[in-house]
Parts: structure tokens; sequence; C-alpha cells
């Protein structure tokens, strides 16, 4: 069975400041992998995804993550936070053939400070 | 512009009761999904549906029930059965036809118990 994990339940940067978000997943084969952002009260929106090919993607917003096979990790960073970044960020990973849905992590808590 | 549409925003349910909350896509997406969360729990899936008059049950199927009679609509029924039902509950919808696809989310519905 797949699984994420987030090890960091609440993560505090001061604006302006790189930030690094840590991913680690269990996927017997090539996973597909996401990160989401939420935003109190809204449903999620797709920052990025990885289905194949270079490792290092990029998404909205500025955002980019590296998929490390080795390290089974996807962390998602950010070269500059902005105070709007602050929200809620989830991970997932998905099979890469027949039909399959998605694990989620249980989330990251992204505080911006001035 | 396509998207997906839950209604209503908040709900409140009575002991005993069974209410329904409603997912509406346009997206002509195959596939749809329901999502519970908790503070600090992240997603768990409650039903998914691959195609019209077929779901599945996912991880916290208990005291839940859907129906997919059209493509464009996935109504999730909470019945008393579902002893701790307060909390939010999202949609999401994705291509589906095999492999992880990115799923698109409504902006969710907040039941709570009076």
């Amino acid at each position: 069975a797949q699984s994420v994990t987030q090890p960091d339940i609440h993560i505090t940067v001061s604006e302006g400041a790189s930030l690094e978000l840590r991913c680690n997943y269990s996927y017997g084969a090539t996973p597909y992998l996401f990160w989401y952002v939420q935003s109190p009260g809204q449903g999620l929106q797709l920052l990025l995804k990885y289905f194949s090919g270079d490792t290092l993607v990029q998404g909205i917003k500025g955002f980019e993550a590296e998929f490390k096979r080795s390290q089974s990790s996807f962390n998602l960073r950010k070269p500059s936070v902005h105070w709007s970044d602050a929200a809620e960020y989830f991970c997932a990973v998905g099979a890469g053939s027949g039909y399959s849905t998605l694990t989620f992590g249980k989330g990251t808590m992204l505080l911006v400070s001035p | 512009d396509g998207g997906i549409t839950q209604s209503p925003k908040y709900l409140f349910r009575k002991e005993g009761q069974n209410v329904t909350l409603s997912c509406e896509q346009n997206l002509n997406h195959d596939a749809m999904y329901w999502y519970r969360q908790d503070p600090g729990q992240g997603l768990r899936l409650i039903y998914y549906s691959h195609i019209v008059n077929d779901f599945q049950k996912g991880d916290i199927a208990e005291g839940y029930s859907v129906s997919r009679e059209k493509k464009e609509s996935f109504p999730l029924t909470v019945t008393s059965a579902q002893k701790n039902p307060t909390a939010f509950y999202l949609c999401a919808s994705s291509m589906g036809q095999g492999r992880a696809q990115p799923q698109h989310f409504g902006d969710g519905t907040r039941l709570s118990i009076l």
C-alpha cells in the first residue's frame, strides 16, 4: 500500500526567506506525486505534479519540487516566501497504472512571519 | 468556467438524521471522490467512483452512502450510523482513465451536529 509522510506539522518562515517542505512516500513502483495547497475553509489547489522525466518540476506561484528516488522524497521549495503563501500544504502519491486513488499526507501548515 | 460545486457550504445535522451533501462537476471528468478532513488528519477517502453507476468504498466508508446516476453528480449521504460526522467534506474529480491523475477540488461543505 502507498503512504505519504510529511514530517513537519507546522513550519514558520520569515517573509522573503526560502522554504522547503518535506515529503516522503512509500510505493513499490514509480509513483505519481503531487503537491496541493489549501487556504482556510477552501478546497485544495494543485501546485505541481511529477509523472516522469525531469526530476525537478516547476509549478504555479513560483513553487518547485524535486523527485529523489533514492531518498523516496518529493520536497517542495520556494526561493522567497510571500505572506500570501501562508496556508496548509499537502503531498500526495498515486499509482502509475490502473485505476488509482491518491493517498495524501497529513499536511504541513506554513506560517509566514513579517 | 469549469469546476466543481459543492453545496451547501455549511450544514447542520440533528441527532438521528440523514443529510445529503451535493457535488456537481462540469469538467467532463469520469472519476469523482469524497474525502473527509479533520484537523491534523489530512484527507481520508470515503468513497470514489470511476464510472457512472459504479462506486467503491474508500478507507472510512462506514456510516456514509453515495450514488452515481449521472457523470456530473456524486452526492454523499451522511447517515445516522456515522457517530462522529462533524468534519469538513471535500469532493474532487479527475479524468480517471487509468493511472493517477490530478484531482480538482470543490470548496467543501462543513457539517456540524446540533
